[in-house]
This record gives C-alpha cells, structure tokens and sequence, in this order.
C-alpha cells in the first residue's frame, strides 16, 4: 500500500467544521483512499471512502483533490465524540489495512 | 446485524500461560483480520484469514502465535508462553468480500495483560 502523511495533531473547536488533510503523492490509478478513526480504548472504525470523486456519507465527507494526490476528511459540525485519531489509508486491494500514525484530533468544549 | 464479536474483552495470564482470543466476525463476511496494538503504538497487521485458510500471515511472529478460522466457529488467536511483551490490544476485523472498497469492520477488541 502506497504512503499516507497526516499531521500529528489538530485541534477545533466543538460544532465546528473540521477539515483533516492527508497527502498521498505516490498514489496509483487503483488506489482507493479510505478513512477510519479509533475512539478512545474502542477499535478502529470505518468512516468513508472514495476512488475519484468527491464523497458523503452521515458520519463525514471526503474531497479528493482533481489529481488524487491529497484529499480531505471533512466533518461538518464536530463534536466532542468525534474525538479520535484519524486514519487516511490508500487501498489496493482487499487485504491488511496498513495503519500510519494518523491524526489526533482534539475537540475543544 | 451484530457487529464483530470479541472475547474475552479483558484477558490477564501469566508468564509461560497460554491465550486465546476469540473472534466472531460479522453475519455473512468470511474474512477475517487480526492486528495488534502494543500500549502507545499504532495498530499492526497480524494475518488475514478466510474461511480455513490462511492468506497472508506476514505480520504474525515466527514463534508461539497461530490462528485458525474454521469451517464452523470462530476465529482463534493463539499465542503459547505468553510473555510481557505480549500485552497489547488484539482487534479482529472482517469484511463481506477482497474488493478495495470493501471497509473492514472492527471488534472491540481483548486486552491481554501478562503478569
């Protein structure tokens, strides 16, 4: 699986959007970009993912950018559950997930 | 539809001690996945497994752990002599089919603890 890098920690304010990047410049044409995020002392959990265009879902929104090399987690209105480390991933294939460090997202009450 | 069953959540032995971890994965998917998450660290691929076979075991120690996924039943982990360093979380995972854009589907997780 092709390289992910995220920053290490962002932080945002409660019933704000959050937008969480993650760049992936080696990404193939077969690559699909998957998120998921892990909640405190819980396992990880699937949130969205997208080959080309751009995604919705209930829990968030994924922007790809035009030439796949980066793409953007978008929560509309965080919470203070969406607390979490967030995984940007690129898949090719069904196999292992290969888990980078991600994004500690901090919500601020 | 119950999601991805665990057991035990809570498992402590002790040096030498054998453990094993169960998972049931979710109605009608017949992969499974194990990782690992060492205190403070990031999740690590163990093995992917269908049913009765092993497809990919490259994350999974030489010595002392194995996993089966049986015909009937559940996923077992195994790790024989456990040691300290041993104590992790251990997730399973599953998913309907080998697509890339199939998401797995994570269980709560057993937190062995060796004494």
């Amino acid at each position: 699986d092709a390289k992910t890098t995220q920053p290490n920690s962002m932080e945002s304010n409660e019933e704000e959007p959050v937008h969480l990047p993650c760049n992936h410049s080696t990404i193939s044409g077969t690559d699909y970009i998957h998120w998921y995020r892990q909640l405190p002392s819980q396992g990880p959990e699937y949130v969205i993912h997208g080959l080309t265009s751009n995604v919705n879902n209930r829990m968030a929104s994924l922007a790809i950018a035009e030439d796949r090399k980066s793409s953007t987690l978008i929560l509309h209105r965080a919470t203070l559950r969406d607390a979490a480390v967030y995984y940007c991933i690129l898949r090719d294939g069904g196999d292992k997930i290969i888990f980078g460090k991600g994004t500690r997202l901090h919500i601020l009450p | 539809n119950a999601g991805v069953m665990q057991n035990p959540r809570h498992l402590v032995r002790r040096r030498g001690q054998e453990a094993r971890l169960r998972c049931s994965p979710m109605k009608g998917h017949s992969h499974v996945y194990w990782y690992r998450q060492l205190p403070e660290e990031g999740l690590k691929f163990m093995v992917y497994l269908q049913k009765e076979n092993i497809i990919d075991e490259s994350g999974m120690p030489k010595e002392r752990f194995s996993a089966e996924f049986p015909k009937e039943g559940p996923s077992i982990l195994r790790i024989q002599q456990v040691v300290r360093g041993d104590s992790a979380a251990y997730f399973c995972a599953s998913s309907p089919g080998w697509n890339s854009g199939d998401e797995q589907y994570f269980g709560p997780g057993t937190r062995l603890t060796v004494t």
